[in-house]
This record gives structure tokens, sequence and C-alpha cells, in this order.
């Protein structure tokens, strides 16, 4: 069974703050990350996505990668309270397998960010 | 606004009643998905067609039956669905299968099963 694990939550940050979204995956040769966000009754909508061990940085938001551990992560610098939301990792299938190009999401984590 | 456009945003049917979600992308991308959501859930996918053949059925019940008539558009057929069906469901669409292709979604169609 591969899975996803994300820090059980819900996180509060102070606005201003940085929010540490984590994650984990059992699949070792997963091969691409994403972050989806999902504010209530709507549908998620990409935030970032990373291939390479190592930092990729987008605005406010850095995704960091270390294959070895098997770890993902989305900071959030100067969080603002439209943050607030559920954030979704998701991990793609390894090319040949039969779970080629199948998204595995985790549970979510919520982000509350109060003023 | 979304690339990926889903209709209708809400639908309520009987459990004998035939309906069928669209779902349209002019991207040109090749892989497209549906996906059910329920509340406090992470999505779970349920079919993935890739360059218009279905290449994933994730062992969904055969009263929803996907199709893709082109490229461009992805129906899911629904008949006779119970009550625990009720969900959103999502279409995606994604440059092809390749593992480096971000999946973009549509805004879904919330389905109530009376």
């Amino acid at each position: 069974q591969k899975e996803v694990e994300q820090n059980s939550g819900p996180l509060s940050v102070p606005e201003g703050a940085i929010a540490s979204l984590n994650c984990t995956y059992s699949d070792r040769g997963s091969q691409s990350f994403f972050w989806y966000r999902q504010y209530s009754g709507k549908s998620p909508e990409l935030i970032m996505f990373i291939y390479s061990n190592g930092d990729k940085e987008d605005g406010r938001f850095t995704a960091q990668l270390n294959k070895a551990s098997q770890y993902v992560s989305l900071l959030i610098r100067d969080s603002q309270p439209s943050d607030s939301a559920t954030y979704l990792c998701a991990v793609k299938g390894d090319a040949g397998g039969t779970s080629y190009g199948k998204l595995t999401f985790g549970q979510g984590t919520i982000l509350t960010v109060h003023p | 606004d979304t690339e990926v456009t889903q209709t209708p945003k809400h639908l309520v049917m009987g459990m004998t009643n035939k309906k069928s979600l669209k779902c349209e992308q002019h991207m040109g991308h090749r892989a497209m998905y549906w996906y059910k959501q329920k509340a406090k859930k992470p999505p779970e996918l349920m079919f993935v067609y890739s360059y218009e053949k279905l290449s994933i059925n994730e062992s969904v019940p055969s009263r929803f039956s996907p199709e893709c008539p082109n490229s461009s558009l992805l129906n899911l057929h629904l008949h006779a669905l119970q009550p625990e069906d009720s969900a959103l469901y999502l279409c995606a669409s994604s440059q092809d299968r390749a593992g480096g292709q971000p999946q973009h979604f549509g805004d879904g169609t919330r389905l109530s099963i009376l």
C-alpha cells in the first residue's frame, strides 16, 4: 500500500509567521511531488510541484524535497489569513507501473492563519 | 476560474435517474482524470484516460461509466446511484501521464443522491 502521510493538524499560525507543512511518502520510486491548496467547498488548486532534491521557491512558497528521507515540505512565509485552507500533499506513481500517472494524496493539513 | 470546465456545478438526482457529468479542457492535455471527494477527505482517483483510452479504473462500481469522446472532453455517466455516492466529483487534466506533469482540477460537480 503506497501511502502519503501529512502532519496532523489543524495548524494555527499568527499572521506574518512561517507556516510549515510536512509530508512523508512510502514509495521510494516516487519522482514527482505536488502541493495543492483547497478552500472549503472549492476544488484543489496547484500551489507547487518539485522533482529534484533541494528547495524550490515561488513567491512566499518554498517546497523542499529530500528523497533519501522520503520527505517533502511546504513553507509559507509571511502567512496571511487568505492562506487559511486545507493543504494536500500528492505524490505521483513512477513510470512503468500500474500506478503510472496516479496521484496519491495525503489526508491534508488544515491551516488557519489568525490576524 | 479554472481552465478545466465542469458541468453542471450542482446535481440532485434520484436513485433511479440517469445523468451525466461533463468535463472539458482546451489546453491540449492528453490525460484526463475523474476523482471523487467526500467531505474532509482527499480526492480519490476513479478513472484515468490517456490519449482517449481508459488507462486506469480504480475498481469503480459499474453504475459509474466514463467516456472520452475526444481529447478535450470527458464524461461520467451515472445510473442507479446510491446515497453514499453523494460527493464532489472532480475532473482533472495534465499534459500526459508522465510523472512530471501536474494535474489541474476543474471546479467540480457537487452531486446529491436522494
